[in-house]
């Protein structure tokens, strides 16, 4: 079945430095991707969509300078976190469709950024 | 407004008994609607999806849900609880014309001897 890797799962930086996220499908194409974010025991907030060639869409309130995202491949999204502060720490999971919008989506298994 | 509501933050159940998670959805038409099991530090998994037809849907693990749409709720349910499916649970829904699913708030799930 359609598999989705991120990469790293977790990653610890100073303040002040870039971290990059990587999100791939491994056994098929991902038109769209989706970068989500998840605060402790609460639900996935959806940060962005991004699709291959395209500048991602943002959601409200999300800062596209800070979080910067990259669909170059349809299979591949990059998600950098710029000049990281401890307030970006956070689990970051990413999602990948297949099937067509709305039939499937399969999820990464997230990558926990800590800011020191 | 579209949403999904899970009512229950945390539920615990013992092993062996039966477990139902409740979600509703409130949109202006049926949406593609999912259950997602989430275990800690993890991604999330699909157990099932609902998009039309026969309202009883089954899953991975054991979960079936059933889509009431009198209700609009799209409950879980389990009729043994194995330790194993102790987790966190996200209902999720996505309409056509929109482009990515909404997530519940999630309800976790302890599962105690």
């Amino acid at each position: 079945g359609a598999v989705v890797s991120q990469h790293p799962s977790w990653v610890i930086c100073k303040s002040g430095t870039s971290v990059k996220i990587e999100c791939r499908s491994l056994d098929f194409q991902a038109t769209t991707m989706f970068w989500y974010r998840q605060f402790p025991k609460q639900s996935l907030m959806l940060m962005a969509t991004s699709n291959e060639g395209s500048k991602a869409t943002y959601e409200q309130g999300v800062e596209k300078d800070k979080f910067l995202i990259n669909h170059a491949s349809l299979t591949l999204s990059t998600l950098t976190v710029t000049s990281a502060h401890p307030e970006d720490s956070s689990f970051y999971i990413c999602s990948a469709t297949y099937e067509g919008q709305g039939t499937g989506y399969t999820f990464g298994s997230g990558t926990r950024l800590t800011v020191v | 407004a579209q949403s999904v509501t899970q009512p229950d933050i945390h539920i615990t159940v013992s092993e062996g008994a039966s477990l139902e998670l409740r979600c509703n959805y409130s949109y202006g038409a049926t949406p593609y609607l999912f259950w997602y099991v989430q275990s800690p530090g993890q991604g999330l998994q699909l157990l099932l999806k609902y998009f039309s037809g026969d309202t009883l849907v089954q899953g991975i693990k054991g979960f079936e849900a059933e889509f009431k749409r009198s209700q609009s709720s799209f409950n879980l349910r389990k009729p043994s609880v194995h330790w194993s499916d102790a987790a966190e649970y996200f209902c999720a829904a996505f309409q056509t014309g929109a482009n990515n699913l909404f997530f519940g708030t999630g309800t976790r799930l302890t599962v105690i001897p």
